[in-house]
């Protein structure tokens, strides 16, 4: 079965401490994306990439970093630097490029950091 | 730049009534646009999409929407809604040269029985 797998589906942490959110996907897409959702608020781009070595800001990227040395991994860190990370964090993977139509989510990681 | 507005945050309906969610959008250059559904604590999963061509389209789960480029408009209709349509729902628009979505802030759809 082809897809994106986010793992874990809940996370714990403390105040302070940075933590890394996993996600993989078997569909041979070249652009991957993180997004973070909060209630009320729909989906806010935090970072992106189109190809393996690049990526790019999305609109709150501010305490946040990412890495792409895999076609099929986009792992997010949240760093003690984001003041307010407790959210549903959610990543997805489109064909890229000229093909660039829709994404395909996974399932998402409720990150709370007390 | 683009941008998405959902008309409306929450719409509750009967079982078996008709629903319409409005989506209009803004954008410099030419479009496509999606409908997602996000059911509780889950990712968000593909409804429809509108990329060229006839200007209604059909997706999953007997929904439809119609592009109208006049208005700027992309929005939702099912003419017969069930309690399993209770959910979230995402309109998205992508510049046709670019991969980015800007999604819009959700509507809350409540089916009642």
């Amino acid at each position: 079965d082809g897809g994106i797998t986010q793992s874990p589906k809940y996370l714990f942490r403390k105040e302070g401490q940075n933590v890394t959110l996993s996600c993989e996907q078997n569909l041979n897409h070249d652009a991957m994306y993180w997004y973070r959702q909060d209630p009320g608020q729909g989906l806010r781009l935090i970072y992106y990439s189109q190809i393996v070595n690049d990526f790019q800001k999305g609109d709150i990227a501010e305490g946040y970093s990412v890495s792409r040395e895999k076609k099929e991994s986009f792992p997010l860190t949240v760093t003690s630097a984001q003041k307010n990370p407790t959210a549903f964090y959610l990543c997805a993977s489109s064909q890229g490029g000229q093909n660039t139509y829709e994404q395909y989510f996974g399932p998402g990681t409720r990150l709370t950091v007390t | 730049a683009q941008s998405v507005t959902q008309l409306d945050s929450q719409v509750p309906v009967f079982e078996e009534a008709p629903v319409e969610l409005r989506c209009n959008y803004s954008s410099s250059v030419s479009v496509y646009l999606f409908w997602y559904v996000q059911y509780p604590n889950q990712g968000l999963q593909l409804l429809l999409k509108y990329l060229s061509g006839s200007t209604l389209v059909k997706g999953i789960n007997g929904f439809e929407a119609e592009f109208n480029k006049s208005q700027t408009s992309f929005h939702l209709r099912k003419p017969s809604v069930h309690i399993s349509d209770t959910a979230e729902y995402f309109c998205a628009v992508s510049g046709t040269n670019a991969g980015k979505s800007t999604f819009g802030d959700g509507t809350t759809l409540t089916v009642k029985p």
